[in-house]
Parts: structure tokens; sequence; C-alpha cells
């Protein structure tokens, strides 16, 4: 079974931009889609977007102007980065495994806090 | 922009009663793009069901899906007491791309 484990700042100042890292072990990220998943404290789950081994990303249209993802093959990672962040961007962020059209794999999750 | 409602908000039921569990989707879906999950306090969310009705491994048979087009259900035959948790479905593809139902709480009454 693939394990997915999410690392990076819990804590990112308004305006600036977070950055977090996903590396996946017991697997190949190749052939798949990497995908980031958020949740607000109390909340739902947000889909932000996905990339392929290939380098095809797609992205939540409400999050698209300040999302970036990428990967990196040879470290089995992939990272999320999203800019001009506010207090609304804090959530615990997920990262996860679509395999077909479901998330088959999580990570634990990692809360980021935005704030000054 | 497809929306998923998932209703009630909130089941209220006993150890041993059945659970049923709802999901509208407002444009159709095509089976194959409708997965439910459990989500426990502090976890992560945990696949339970994928192409509406299959079971993800390790899933026990209690767990079944159902559905077609905008009705989709997810059936607890016989709650046990690890079942209470926060259900979500889920759709891929249409705008945005991947969209969440706002979850259901199964809570032991």
């Amino acid at each position: 079974q693939v394990q997915l484990q999410e690392s990076g700042p819990g804590l990112v100042k308004p305006s600036e931009t977070l950055s977090l890292t996903c590396t996946v072990s017991s697997g190949s990220i190749s052939s798949y889609y990497c995908t980031w998943i958020r949740q607000p404290p109390g909340k739902g789950l947000e889909w932000i977007g996905f990339i392929h081994s290939s380098g095809n990303t797609n992205y939540n249209p409400s999050l698209k102007s300040r999302v970036t993802i990428s990967i990196d093959t040879s470290k089995n990672q992939f990272s999320l980065k999203l800019t001009s962040v506010t207090a609304a961007d804090t959530a615990v962020y997920y990262c996860a495994r679509l395999l077909g059209y479901s998330f088959d794999s999580w990570g634990q999750g990692t809360l980021v806090t935005v704030s000054s | 922009e497809s929306v998923l409602t998932q209703s009630p908000g909130t089941l209220s039921l006993s150890p041993g009663e059945r659970a049923t569990l709802s999901c509208r989707t407002s444009q159709s879906v095509m089976s194959n793009y409708l997965a439910w999950y459990q989500q426990k306090p502090g976890q992560a969310p945990r696949l339970l069901i994928y192409g509406a009705s299959s079971r993800a491994t390790g899933i026990p048979d209690r767990f079944s899906g159902s559905g077609s087009g905008t009705d989709f259900t997810l059936t607890i035959s016989r709650l046990e007491t690890e079942d209470f948790a926060v259900y979500y479905c889920q759709q891929y593809g249409g705008p945005p791309g991947i969209t969440f139902g706002q979850g259901t709480r199964l809570e032991i009454k």
C-alpha cells in the first residue's frame, strides 16, 4: 500500500506563500495523479488540484490563479504552492493518490494556519 | 458548476440499525465517477466505495453503494460503533473537476 506524508510550515503569514511537500513511499508516483485536498477546521473537503507524472495539471478554478503543483519523480515527491494566502486558507492540507476516479490513499494531513 | 448535496446533514441512529445516506448531484454523473468516504475525528478520509457501488479494499460488506444519474445512496446495513463518523460523497469530472458533498454526520442516538 502506497504511503503519503505531508511536510511543511504549520504557520504562514498573510499575503505570503504556503509551500507543502508530499513524500510518497512504498510505491512510485508515476502513472497516477498526485492530488492536494484541504479541509478548513470543522468544514468539508475541497479539492485543490492534481498533477500527473507526465506534468499535466488540473486545478480547482476557484484557486487556479494562486496554485502551482509540481512533481519530482526522482525523489517520489510532489509539492503545493499557494500564493497570497489569507485566513481563509487556514486548513488541514492532505495529499492523496487519485487512482481511477477516486482517492484510495491519503496522507495524515498537516494543519496550516495563516496568521501574523 | 456541479454541486453535490448530501442528506441528511446529521443522522442519529443506534448500533445495529440500518443507515441510509443520500448524495444528489446537480448534473448527471457517470456511475464510475462517484465515490464515498468515511472520516473520523483527527483522521484523513478513507475510501469506502468507488464507481458508485464497488467496495474498496478491506471495507466490510455491511457497506454498500447504489444509484445512478443524479441520485446515489450509501447504505450501512447494521451499524457498529466504529461506523459513527462523517461521510462524504465525491464526484469526478465536470466543472470544477472534482467536488465533494458537504458531508453527513452519523451520530449515536
